[in-house]
């Protein structure tokens, strides 16, 4: 059974800092991995997908690095904005095929200071 | 492009009764749609897997008879939840996944219902 688990739970950082969260996984058989950004009280948005045939994705400040061997990945947040404050999470395909749906960590809560 | 919608955002109802929850792809096609609960401080669980034109797939510990799912057509499906109690009280969370999939097999999530059962 595929489990999803996110280090820290909880992150605070005062503005401008770069910082990672991590991501692992116990089966490597997956489609693909995505990060997803959670506002309180709100619904999903995609940041980043990472095929499980690529090793990394960027998109603006956002850099996500996958190793499937391992079972891990990161999210990089480069030069942190209060805006960035939410919950992340990160999310395995079910099986290695299309179409699944998605097993979800418990995300973590970062918290931005000006 | 690629939105989908649900509706209600928030229901709030008494112990015993049945509510519905859609859920809509409003600019593509979805075959195959997911039903997922969050509960407060934890992950999203699924709970079933909605293809339409046949009988949803439940996940293991989900009651198929109290949580009623219905994908009539390619852009709409339905989950009831039947006999509401308070326990039942969650964010319930949709996704689509576009007819066809595509290279990347990206799912769109709607924003949510959250339930409250009294």
């Amino acid at each position: 059974k595929q489990e999803v688990t996110q280090i820290p739970a909880a992150l605070s950082v005062p503005e401008g800092e770069n910082l990672v969260l991590n991501c692992s996984f116990t089966d490597s058989a997956i489609y693909n991995l995505q990060w997803f950004r959670q506002d309180p009280g709100k619904g999903l948005t995609s940041l980043l997908l990472i095929q499980s045939s690529q090793r990394e994705q960027t998109s603006g400040r956002l850099n996500a690095s996958l190793d499937k061997s391992s079972g891990r990945s990161t999210l990089y947040i480069a030069a942190s904005q209060p805006g960035d404050s939410a919950t992340y999470l990160c999310a395995v395909s079910k099986g290695n095929q299309a179409g699944t749906a998605l097993i979800f960590g418990k995300g973590t809560t970062l918290s931005v200071s000006s | 492009g690629a939105v989908v919608s649900q509706h209600p955002s928030w229901v709030i109802c008494k112990s015993g009764t049945s509510v519905k929850i859609e859920c809509r792809s409003l600019d593509f096609q979805a075959t195959t749609m997911f039903w997922y609960r969050q509960f407060p401080k934890q992950s999203l669980m699924l709970m079933a897997t909605s293809n339409e034109g046949s009988k949803a797939t439940y996940e293991q510990g989900v009651e198929k008879d109290k949580f009623l799912i219905n994908h009539a057509s390619l852009t709409l499906s339905t989950l009831t939840v039947t006999s509401a109690h308070p326990e039942d009280s969650s964010f319930y969370i949709c996704s689509a996944r576009p007819s066809g999939g595509g290279r990347t097999d990206t799912q769109y999530f709607g924003p949510g219902t959250r339930l409250t059962v009294l």
